[in-house]
């Protein structure tokens, strides 16, 4: 069966600084996509950043980038120059065959 | 550009009762079509998807239906509702390229 780990329930980092959140995943699919989603309290589930499986490139997204482990099964997003709007639950999201599996999330908190 | 509607935004209602909560997807054909339920503080459970007008899957065993009358439209909804079926619902589209869209939620209270 497919899974993700989010082995970080929580974290908290000062205003400006870069934090890095895991993620890994099981699976025997070699074609699939992986995600990035935020949800603020507002609890819009926003989509942040996502990787092709294919792709050896990691995505950026501004201040938001990923390093993607194929092998490892490894896929870390780094948030740089962190704001306060930043605050939110970040899940990891892995994709195939029109399912979506779930990490259990990480929430990360900045400090002004 | 693609939009995706879900309503209402916050609903409450008495155990017994019947529920729909309604999705719209505007701006692409045949989009897939997803339920999700969230628990406080928890990641999203997947109820339903839809591949297709009347196609439904359904992931996990429980007191709730899903319907897909037509290309765009999905529907969520119950006979008769428990006190464990209050959450937050989320509605979703997908093109793997893109990722998922989600809706805005809804935000069910079972009294």
């Amino acid at each position: 069966a497919q899974t993700v780990t989010q082995s970080q329930p929580e974290m908290s980092v000062q205003e400006a600084e870069t934090v890095t959140l895991s993620c890994t995943y099981d699976t025997s699919e070699n074609n699939y996509y992986l995600f990035w989603y935020k949800q603020p309290p507002s609890r819009q589930m926003i989509l942040v950043i996502r990787q092709e499986a294919y792709k050896q490139q990691n995505a950026t997204e501004n201040r938001f980038s990923v390093n993607f482990q194929k092998a490892a099964k490894s896929f870390s997003l780094k948030i740089s120059d962190s704001q306060l709007g930043d605050t939110a639950m970040y899940f990891c999201a892995f994709y195939s065959n029109y399912q979506l599996i779930w990490g259990a999330g990480t929430k990360l908190i900045i400090k002004p | 550009s693609q939009t995706i509607h879900q309503w209402p935004a916050t609903l409450v209602q008495p155990v017994g009762s019947p529920l729909s909560l309604e999705c719209t997807v505007e701006g692409t054909s045949n989009p897939n079509l997803y339920w999700y339920r969230q628990a406080a503080g928890r990641g999203l459970q997947l109820l339903f998807y839809s591949v297709g007008i009347g196609q439904i899957s359904s992931e996990v065993p429980q007191n709730l239906s899903a319907s897909r009358p037509q290309d765009r439209q999905f529907i969520l909804s119950s006979k008769k509702l428990l006190l464990s079926d209050s959450g937050f619902y989320l509605c979703a589209w997908s093109g793997p390229a893109y990722g998922y869209t989600f809706g805005s939620g809804t935000r069910l209270t079972v009294v």
